[in-house]
């Protein structure tokens, strides 16, 4: 069946350091794909989204760029800010069907 | 234009009450997701609910969980005879169709003592 796997956390980086949180999926046809972001305390939020091959999501500064070739949606900033910290989550939607898949999660700590 | 509202945002019950959990769509959102999610664990879906029908509930609990979208009113999550294994965050989602991007509540904290 479908599934999103992403790296685990928590990933630790001091303020304005490079940030890349890796996200692969298996899905048949031809889905969708979302980052959320929740912060503690909060429900998710969507980040950003892409929803066909070589497709590039984008939103305050994160970028992640839908590859069909290695079925990846890997979520980048140039320069994470302390306020970044949250737990970020890769997500599939199938266009075809009606189910949105989470990976588990990834936890991110920035330091001042 | 409200969000998805959940409430309670925390709910404590002690074992074998009955937990009911409230979720108001977004405005002209009829389609309605439920999760639960464990400490330190990622989101799993439960059921999916378009007005008045369940879509989806592959990933409710066959026994004391069941879940409602009436025509008016919120959509309920319901669980009976609560056991500690159910203290979780219970989120829920809507969409204008499934095809769109999910908008999230701030969840329900339950809490079984």
């Amino acid at each position: 069946g479908d599934s999103v796997t992403q790296m685990e956390g928590p990933v630790t980086l001091s303020e304005e350091a490079f940030l890349t949180i890796n996200c692969t999926y298996t899905a048949t046809g031809y889905p969708s794909l979302f980052w959320y972001v929740q912060y503690p305390g909060e429900g998710l939020q969507l980040l950003l989204k892409a929803t066909k091959a070589d497709d590039k999501g984008s939103n305050k500064g994160f970028e992640a760029t839908y590859r069909k070739e290695t079925t990846s949606f890997h979520l980048e900033k140039g320069s994470v800010q302390v306020s970044d910290s949250a737990v970020y989550f890769c997500a599939l939607g199938n266009t075809g069907g009606f189910k949105t898949i989470f990976g588990a999660g990834t936890r991110l700590f920035v330091k001042a | 234009n409200a969000g998805v509202m959940q409430n309670p945002r925390h709910l404590v019950r002690r074992r074998g009450q009955e937990a009911r959990l409230r979720c108001s769509p977004m405005k002209g959102h009829s389609h309605v997701y439920w999760y639960r999610q464990l400490p330190e664990e990622g989101l799993k879906f439960m059921v999916y609910l378009q007005k008045e029908n369940i879509i989806d509930e592959s990933g409710m609990p066959k026994e004391r969980f069941s879940a409602e979208f009436p025509k008016e009113g919120p959509s309920i999550l319901r669980i009976q005879q609560v056991v500690r294994g159910d203290s979780a965050a219970y989120f829920c989602a809507s969409s204008p169709d499934p095809d769109q991007p999910q908008h999230f509540g701030d969840g329900t904290r339950l809490s079984i003592l």
